[in-house]
This record gives C-alpha cells, sequence and structure tokens, in this order.
C-alpha cells in the first residue's frame, strides 16, 4: 500500500502563468483534501472531495483556484494567473470514512512565483 | 469559530527525557477530534496521535500520549523517552463532526540534543 503522493514535488513559475498540480490519494480513501502552508504557519484548508464531489472550498480558494477529483480518484489543483503570494507549499491529503477520520499527508509541492 | 492554539513556538529536551508540547483550541461543536501531526524537515505531515471528544481514556500510540482536558480544553502531546529523530514541527489540530477540514495551529519546533 502506497501513500500519497504529489507531482511535482517543486514548481518554479513566472507571475501570471498557469500551474497544475496533481495528488494521488491512497487508493482505498474516498476522502481528498487540499491545505496550503506558507513559510511558519500551520496548514490551512483550500477544499475537500468526497469521492468526485467538490463538497466544501475555503474562502482563500479565489477564483483563480480551481480543483478537480473526475472519477474520484486522483485530483488536479489548478493556479491561473499565478501571483507571488501564491508562492507557497500546496499539501493533498486523504482519508477514509466512518469513525476516525485521520487524514494523511502527501510531500507537498513547493511553488514559487518568480 | 474553530481556533487552535500552541503557545511555544520552539522546545528543547535532552535525548531520553520526556517532553510536553502544549494546545489548546475552541470550539462550539459538541464532536470533534483532535490530532497531532509531525512535520520534519523534508515537509510531510505525518500523522502521530488521535483523540476523539468523547473519548474516556486518553490516547496514546508508543512514545506518544495526548493529555486531554476537555474542561480546560487542552490537548497537549507528550513524547516520551525522546529520540534525535524526534527533532521536527509538531502541529495541534482540530476537525470537528461537521465538517472534515483540519484546522491546524501555528506548530512548536521540537529540537532534541545528545
Amino acid at each position: 500500500d502506497t501513500g500519497v503522493s504529489q507531482d511535482p514535488r517543486h514548481k518554479i513559475t513566472k507571475r501570471g502563468q498557469n500551474v497544475t498540480f496533481r495528488c494521488d490519494p491512497i487508493s482505498e480513501h474516498n476522502r481528498l483534501y487540499w491545505y496550503r502552508q506558507t513559510l511558519g504557519q500551520g496548514p490551512e484548508f483550500l477544499t475537500y472531495f468526497q469521492n468526485e464531489a467538490q463538497l466544501e472550498k475555503s474562502r482563500l480558494l479565489s477564483d483563480r483556484f480551481s480543483a478537480e477529483r473526475p472519477k474520484g480518484s486522483f485530483s488536479t489543483l489548478e493556479i491561473q494567473r499565478t501571483e507571488q503570494g501564491d508562492s507557497a507549499m500546496y499539501l493533498c491529503a486523504s482519508s477514509g470514512t466512518g469513525g476516525r477520520y485521520e487524514q494523511y499527508f502527501g510531500p507537498g509541492t513547493r511553488l514559487t512565483v518568480t | 469559530a474553530q481556533k487552535i492554539t500552541q503557545t511555544q513556538p520552539g522546545m528543547f529536551v535532552q535525548e531520553k527525557e520526556a517532553v510536553t508540547l502544549d494546545c489548546t483550541y475552541d470550539t462550539s461543536d459538541p464532536s470533534y477530534g483532535l490530532f497531532w501531526y509531525k512535520q520534519p524537515s523534508s515537509g510531510e505531515m505525518i500523522f502521530l496521535i488521535y483523540q476523539g471528544s468523547y473519548d474516556q481514556q486518553n490516547a496514546t500510540e508508543g512514545r506518544y500520549s495526548l493529555n486531554f482536558q476537555k474542561a480546560r480544553k487542552s490537548a497537549n502531546l507528550v513524547i516520551s523517552a525522546s529520540q534525535l529523530g524526534d527533532s521536527a514541527m509538531y502541529f495541534c489540530a482540530m476537525g470537528a463532526y461537521n465538517t472534515d477540514k483540519l484546522i491546524f495551529g501555528t506548530g512548536t519546533r521540537l529540537q532534541v540534543f545528545p
């Protein structure tokens, strides 16, 4: 059983470009989460899916951000027209259902916008 | 609104000694879960321990135990027999029953010295 994987691990882009990140959850997990972590802070919730349905979005997720989870498996997070303030670590997590619902995180994608 | 407070930016402990990392929380939800995660310099968030709000006993996982005091709204992490590999950032987090997102504190950097 493999853990949560994310691709790419690092991304450097110029301001105004679009970027897309991918997350592959633990195979039997039907819930998938995206968080953003800036330096010196804890992760902040962005959005979450149960299967293919996007059930909650944070107000942090501006119109430039979009997330999808087609077929309820992997997920993508796209940022359009990147800004320097988007520079952060983007973390993906997954969890199962029922009872305790600890989330298991991937290694993250570090985005640097120049 | 939910909130997690970690008041210790940094802690030092000698190898083989025990250390307590503080966490207080605020929520109006009657049902919630409390989590601790470890984040080494590599960046991945590693799940350590979970405590449900209705659990009668404090949670333990190997060298980790959670000192849960519901009336004081505190959920301190105790690491026994510290090891050099325990040096990392530690985050306390909370999830409520009606939402799957986790709210994180700002973290405590633990350094274990020989």
